[in-house]
């Protein structure tokens, strides 16, 4: 029972270059959500999509572009990366709010752990 | 907008003591919490979630939090800490009609054997 699946685990960056995490879910759910985790600042959402076909900004939206490829993937995209955006990365699914399920929790991958030179 | 404060950086207790991990939200209308625990190198695990109804929800590994309207808080609690307790705990809060989950910075807790 794999849940959600992020890959790659680790990776290390030079300021300027691209990179795309993945990330799946094999739940069906229908919402997908990827935060950034940074000491002392909690979790705070980057992008969202509340179903197949539509995604919406967060608080932090800035430098980064999401795709919805389908309703198991839901990929987070660094143009240019920035020192800034060294963080962990967790994406996470949850069943869709407008079903009456707004109580679903989410369910989080094992994260990405990110770090720009 | 909807917001978590979580006033305590780390908590500190012996392992058979009781536990408790301070949450204090703000919200319009009525409010979804919730209590995630992360371990290190791993996402965050549900443990609890209060929607409506008994103040007092019982979630995992013997945790529960209690709701309290007028004072706006949602703390969670263990009547006795186990070493394997240890691990970063995040308040969270969801507003009716809103799909997105407001996080607080999170609560380191250390039992000490």
């Amino acid at each position: 029972n794999a849940g959600v699946t992020q890959t790659p685990k680790f990776q290390v960056l030079k300021t300027g270059q691209s990179m795309t995490l993945q990330c799946a879910q094999d739940m069906n759910h229908n919402s997908m959500y990827w935060y950034r985790q940074d000491p002392g600042m909690g979790l705070r959402l980057i992008y969202y999509s509340a179903s197949e076909g539509t995604t919406d900004k967060g608080e932090v939206p800035n430098g980064y572009n999401v795709s919805r490829l389908n309703k198991r993937e839901f990929s987070l995209r660094l143009e240019s990366a920035a020192p800034s955006q060294t963080s962990v990365y967790f994406c996470a699914s949850s069943d869709h709010p407008g079903t009456g399920l707004e109580n679903s929790p989410l369910h989080f991958g094992n994260g990405t752990r990110l770090t720009v030179t | 907008a909807q917001s978590v404060a979580q006033p305590e950086d780390q908590v500190n207790v012996a392992e058979g003591n009781p536990l408790t991990v301070k949450c204090t939200y703000s919200v319009s209308g009525n409010p979804y919490l919730f209590w995630y625990v992360q371990y290190p190198n791993r996402g965050l695990q549900f443990l609890l979630k209060y929607i409506t109804g008994d103040n007092l929800v019982k979630g995992s590994y013997g945790f529960e939090a209690e709701f309290n309207k007028s004072q706006t808080s949602f703390h969670l609690k263990k009547p006795s800490a186990l070493v394997s307790d240890s691990a970063l705990y995040f308040c969270a809060v969801r507003h009716y009609g809103n799909n997105r989950l407001a996080f607080g910075k999170g609560n380191q807790v250390v039992v000490i054997p």
